[in-house]
């Protein structure tokens, strides 16, 4: 296990279609991160999984959008009635358990996204 | 919540040190700084995080003002394949959770 694990890569899809990423974290690391990330901006909070608990939601992540991480491990994002806006980099990013202080926090790894172009 | 300023663009010459700066007036007296970068096309590679000492790792030093309201990434002989973008950030307070909040960065070009 050597990263955090995005797939696909790379997707091309017709508006109004479907689509689902999946994103593999570093094992045991107990939190996950979605970020989205358009060109020439830095990446945007989606939304937050301690374990499977989704705990924070950005207002980014609209009604089409939907993020699950079923057992705690692995997360899916999927994005219904896809639109031109959404083309974007999508970003998963894990980290381990916090330390005991509360601001003693750890650093997030990042896998290397999945490119989505809505056509 | 704290938030960051960072110039938007840098050069460096090849071999010599890059001084990225960035202003954390806000940040609350417990809350670390991190630094990340992004190559293009790539996900952001964490390089280093501190509280208040300065630190230094194999990829760079942090050095913290001594009232926390700024600090400046050091890389110290810097090579073309550090050309990225570089992201200083603390964590934003989102509910119960902090989550990292990237801004746009400072993008790196060094040259030959």
């Amino acid at each position: 296990d050597t990263g955090v694990s995005q797939d696909p890569r790379h997707k091309i899809t017709k508006r109004g279609q479907n689509v689902t990423f999946r994103c593999d974290p570093i094992s045991e690391h107990n939190r996950l991160y979605w970020y989205r990330q358009t060109l020439g901006q830095g990446p945007e909070f989606l939304t937050y999984f301690q374990n499977e608990a989704q705990l924070e939601k950005s207002r980014l992540l609209s009604d089409r959008f939907s993020a699950e991480r079923p057992k705690g491990s692995f997360s899916t994002l999927e994005i219904q009635r896809t639109e031109q806006g959404d083309s974007a980099m999508y970003l998963c990013a894990s980290s381990p358990p916090r330390m005991g202080v509360i601001m003693a926090d750890t650093e997030a790894f990042f896998g290397q996204g999945t490119r989505l172009t809505v056509v | 919540d704290a938030k960051t300023t960072q110039p938007p663009s840098m050069d460096c010459a090849e071999g010599r040190a890059a001084n990225l700066p960035c202003n954390h007036s806000t940040i609350s007296g417990n809350e670390y700084v991190y630094w990340y970068r992004q190559i293009h096309s790539q996900g952001p590679q964490y390089i280093i995080h501190g509280l208040k000492n300065n630190e230094t790792n194999e990829m760079a030093s942090l050095i913290i003002t001594e009232d926390r309201k700024s600090s400046t990434l050091i890389l110290p002989h810097a090579t073309l394949r550090d050309t990225a973008v570089y992201y200083c950030i603390v964590r934003t307070r989102s509910g119960g959770s902090y989550i990292p909040t990237f801004g746009r960065g400072t993008s790196l070009i060094v040259h030959p």
